[in-house]
């Protein structure tokens, strides 16, 4: 079945302790994405990898890394987290086909730092 | 950084109502626009996209969407909602330049649907 799974679907830890949510896709997407869902903010992008060791910023990456170093994984780094970091996150894979094929989002990471 | 405006924030209907949501985007080249739904607890999901030729577009579940490019505008519509389709829609906007995309998909921050029975 094709897929996104992200790991783990809830996190809950302290300031400043480092962590890491997994994503793997098995379509072979050349593109992921890392996006954070806030209420009224609706989904804002945090990185995008368009190919391997290709990686990019969205539109709020302050406080995240990430790492593509095979196709099929995006995995987003929390080095210090920060409860303004307490939110859903989604990561999602696509074909990159000229941007017409759609997000494929897995099924959420709900983070609380406290 | 392009920029796309749902103008509702919730909407509530009853049962058998017609819907149109709006949507307008900031980008002044090619785009490619998406419409996704989420429903209560779950990821989002595509709900149609417009990418290029007719610009009245069908999705799922009875949804369809018009392209207006001279208004920068892709409103959502469904003649006669029903109590399942209470959700929260997300219009997204995916910029082109020279034919491929930049990367970037914009979101709006979305519309609740509560459709009463």
């Amino acid at each position: 079945e094709a897929q996104v799974t992200q790991n783990p679907r809830y996190l809950i830890t302290v300031t400043g302790k480092k962590l890491t949510v997994t994503c793997s896709q098995n379509m072979n997407h050349e593109y992921m994405s890392w996006y954070r869902q806030d209420p009224g903010l609706g989904l804002r992008q945090i990185y995008y990898s368009m190919n391997v060791e290709v990686t990019d910023k969205g539109d709020v990456p302050e406080g995240y890394k990430v790492s593509r170093k095979e196709k099929r994984n995006f995995p987003l780094i929390l080095e210090s987290p920060s409860p303004n970091q307490t939110s859903l996150y989604f990561c999602a894979s696509s074909d990159l086909d000229r941007g017409a094929s759609p997000l494929h989002f897995g099924n959420g990471t709900r983070l609380t730092v406290t | 950084a392009q920029s796309v405006s749902q103008h509702n924030h919730h909407v509530i209907l009853s049962e058998a109502a017609s819907l149109e949501l709006g949507c307008n985007y900031s980008y002044g080249g090619t785009v490619n626009l998406f419409w996704y739904v989420q429903y209560p607890g779950q990821h989002l999901q595509l709900l149609l996209k417009y990418f290029s030729g007719d610009p009245l577009v069908k999705g799922i579940k009875g949804f369809e969407a018009e392209f207006i490019k001279s208004k920068f505008s892709f409103n959502l519509r469904k003649p006669s909602v029903q109590w399942s389709d209470t959700a929260e829609y997300f219009c997204a906007v995916n910029a082109l330049w020279r034919g491929s995309t930049l990367g970037r998909l914009y979101f709006g921050r979305g519309t609740q649907l509560t459709v009463w029975p």
